[in-house]
């Protein structure tokens, strides 16, 4: 069990929807990370937030708007999405951003029509 | 910017036999990690390394940290139908923010 949890597990949504993935990390970490996964190609970061500060942003499209309101908590709002931004989306935490070892979530499968 | 060359990308081995995949790069990394990802599901960790040379075995799987700091290893021995799933490398590097850098990824099929 790795103690972080992401909900929803599936959404289905139009390209003019508003959406919103959340993450929770039980395991006390102070950093979280977004990734998109899409089939065939690497995991890709998305948004790293240490201490509930935005650290990086991998220039992903306006269209993803992260939110880390507290450590535990991190958001994935979505608007306008395209049907390319269809992939399984991943949030990850680790005890801090220099520490190795991350932790992921299962993930929320993400279908855009 | 730094990139993992994971190989094979796929294999197909009856159950019972070992595997052996691989993780290279032209950039030196200060940890190798291997993850387990089943379908539908996100990556777990399966192994941590932290030095060069070094070797460590977690139940029937076994890694190591390449001495030239530049590539890593999973062997699984006897394998079993569970092991089905997608086996991915990463390294943490040296420089910039520690950002995680991930292989392409070996999805492993066993026929039972």
């Amino acid at each position: 069990e790795t103690g972080v949890t992401q909900t929803p597990r599936h959404l289905v949504m139009g390209m003019t929807n508003k959406k919103s993935l959340k993450c929770e990390q039980h395991l006390g970490h102070n950093a979280m990370y977004w990734y998109k996964q899409s089939a065939k190609k690497p995991l890709e970061l998305m948004f790293v937030y240490n201490f509930k500060e935005q650290t990086e942003n991998n220039s992903v499209p306006s269209r993803f708007s992260p939110e880390c309101p507290n450590s535990s908590h991190l958001f994935l709002h979505l608007h306008t999405l395209q049907p390319e931004d269809s992939a399984l989306y991943l949030c990850a935490s680790s005890q801090e951003t220099a520490q190795e070892t991350q932790y992921f979530g299962p993930g929320t499968r993400l279908l855009v029509l | 910017g730094q990139q993992l060359n994971q190989s094979p990308q796929s294999m197909f081995i009856q159950e019972g036999e070992d595997v052996s995949m691989n993780c290279t790069s032209s950039s030196i990394f200060n940890t190798w990690l291997w993850y387990k990802q089943d379908p539908g599901e996100g990556p777990v960790l399966l192994i941590a390394l932290y030095k060069a040379g070094e070797l460590t075995s977690n139940g029937r799987l076994t890694a190591q940290f390449g001495i030239t700091r530049k590539d890593s290893f999973l062997n699984i021995s006897a394998s079993i139908p569970s092991d089905v799933g997608i086996y991915f490398c990463a390294g943490l590097g040296i420089q910039g923010a520690q950002k995680l850098v991930f292989g392409q990824g070996t999805r492993l099929t066993i026929n039972p």
